[in-house]
């Protein structure tokens, strides 16, 4: 069965910064190209970035609102995902899923930035 | 970057009742387009990918069609367990964007 576990949510202070996680399992996570995906208070869903297998080179691509201050990796020996997230504003808000290409979706992770 | 505009924003219907949600990318997307069910609460799952190919355990009773840039989502015998958001998502460029959603409420 394929599963993706989210983890590393929390409150952080504007400004701050906080590594989410995402635990892959059930697929061959070499080849996969992953993504963010986020949904902030009552709003739709928002594409956050995408990380590309390193067999195609593991690229990386942000949306403009994260762009400069999110930084996605993989660590394939482990099977997981990472989100950097820096210089974090009120705006981040929200649950942060972790998707495959395939369509496949974890259970999210909240994250609040807040004074 | 690629717009994606859904409608309607919200709709009621029936237990039985069949119902259609529509997306329209502002420019060509080919099939690169999958469809969104996110229950109230619950993170969202993926109905159909490539436009219209039904992923693995989805009801036959969804179902998804297109024509040029617009793209349908037709829910048929409406069951209570449709009840949640519905959202398209274009992946032909990123940034890949979604539809602003579709509100299905089964009365």
């Amino acid at each position: 069965e394929v599963q993706l576990v989210e983890s590393g949510g929390g409150l952080v202070k504007p400004g701050g910064s906080l590594r989410l996680s995402c635990a892959t399992s059930g697929f061959t996570f070499t080849s996969a190209w992953m993504s963010w995906v986020r949904q902030a208070p009552g709003k739709g869903l928002e594409w956050v970035g995408r990380i590309t297998s390193n067999g195609d080179g593991g690229r990386t691509d942000y949306a403009a609102v994260v762009r400069g201050r999110f930084v996605l990796s993989r660590d394939d020996s482990k099977a997981t995902l990472d989100l950097q997230m820096n210089s974090l504003k009120t705006e981040d808000t929200g649950v942060y899923y972790c998707t495959t290409d395939e369509g496949v979706w974890g259970n999210g992770t909240s994250v609040i930035v807040s004074s | 970057d690629i717009q994606m505009t859904q409608s309607p924003s919200s709709l009621s219907a029936s237990i039985g009742d069949t119902v259609t949600i529509t997306c329209r990318a502002s420019q060509y997307i080919g099939i690169f387009l999958n469809w969104f069910q996110q229950r109230p609460g619950k993170a969202p799952h993926t109905l159909i990918h490539s436009a219209y190919i039904l992923q693995t355990g989805v009801p036959s009773r969804f179902s998804a069609s297109w024509s040029g840039t617009e793209y349908t989502l037709t829910i048929s015998s409406l069951q209570p367990e449709d009840s949640g958001t519905y959202y398209c998502r274009q992946s032909y460029d990123v940034p890949k964007t979604f539809g602003q959603g579709t509100r299905l409420e089964i009365k």
